[in-house]
């Protein structure tokens, strides 16, 4: 299995919904990533997770959760979301031994519009 | 900060063309250099990575090169095909777990 898969693919939700993002690698990756991306712009970097520890939050405002269960499995928690974060939202994986990163895999992503 | 440039910013070129794109970046203390596809509205494809001790690596009709000393790498696309249309993004691993990424370079291929 060499996938990221990245469940829904296209979520619509109100400004006080909660609802979550779910990603899932089988390929005994060890760092697991949540990038933001907008129309005609490159991924942005929001949380990076190495080891199931949270290494990396690029002061990500505090209405994104994320959450790491397992070595396989990576969360984006998203409450009172605001229309300007409507985005496509990105999981990725990247094996990572002794300070080296041998490339990352991405999913397909998550189309978030909030109303 | 590390900074990664993509140029052309956008190419149009006949079926059958060769071409080239191109990604610089400004520190050469990289791990390694990924390019990506993507089509509208969906995820990252991964086309080749080159690791920092290598010069090139390809795939069919993908060749993709690394200079480090100058912090240029090139993506060299033989015989397009309308099915290469997408963005093609260059990215570079400066740390252990953060990438980098250009803006992209947005190919149309007509028929």
């Amino acid at each position: 299995d060499t996938e990221v898969t990245q469940t829904p693919k296209h979520l619509v939700m109100g400004m006080t919904n909660k609802k979550s993002l779910k990603c899932e690698q089988h390929m005994g990756h060890r760092a697991m990533y949540w990038y933001k991306q907008k129309a005609k712009k490159p991924p942005e970097l929001m949380f990076v997770y190495s080891y199931e520890k949270l290494s990396i939050n690029e002061s990500v405002p505090s209405r994104f959760s994320p959450e790491c269960p397992n070595s396989s499995l990576l969360n984006l928690h998203l409450h009172a979301l605001q229309p300007e974060d409507s985005a496509l939202y990105l999981c990725a994986s990247s094996q990572v031994y002794r300070g080296a990163n041998y490339g990352y895999t991405f999913g397909s992503g998550t189309r978030l519009t909030v109303v | 900060k590390q900074e990664v440039t993509q140029i052309p910013a956008a190419l149009s070129v006949p079926e059958g063309e060769n071409l080239v794109l191109n990604c610089s970046f400004t520190d050469s203390a990289i791990y390694n250099l990924q390019w990506f596809r993507q089509d509208p509205g969906k995820g990252l494809t991964s086309l080749l990575l080159i690791q920092s001790s290598q010069r090139e690596q390809t795939s069919g009709r993908l060749n993709a090169s690394l200079d480090k000393s100058s912090g240029r790498s090139t993506l060299y696309i033989a015989a397009s095909q309308p099915g290469d249309s997408a963005t093609y993004l260059c990215a570079v691993t400066p740390g252990y777990s953060t990438l980098t990424f250009g803006k992209g370079t947005m190919l149309l291929v007509s028929p």
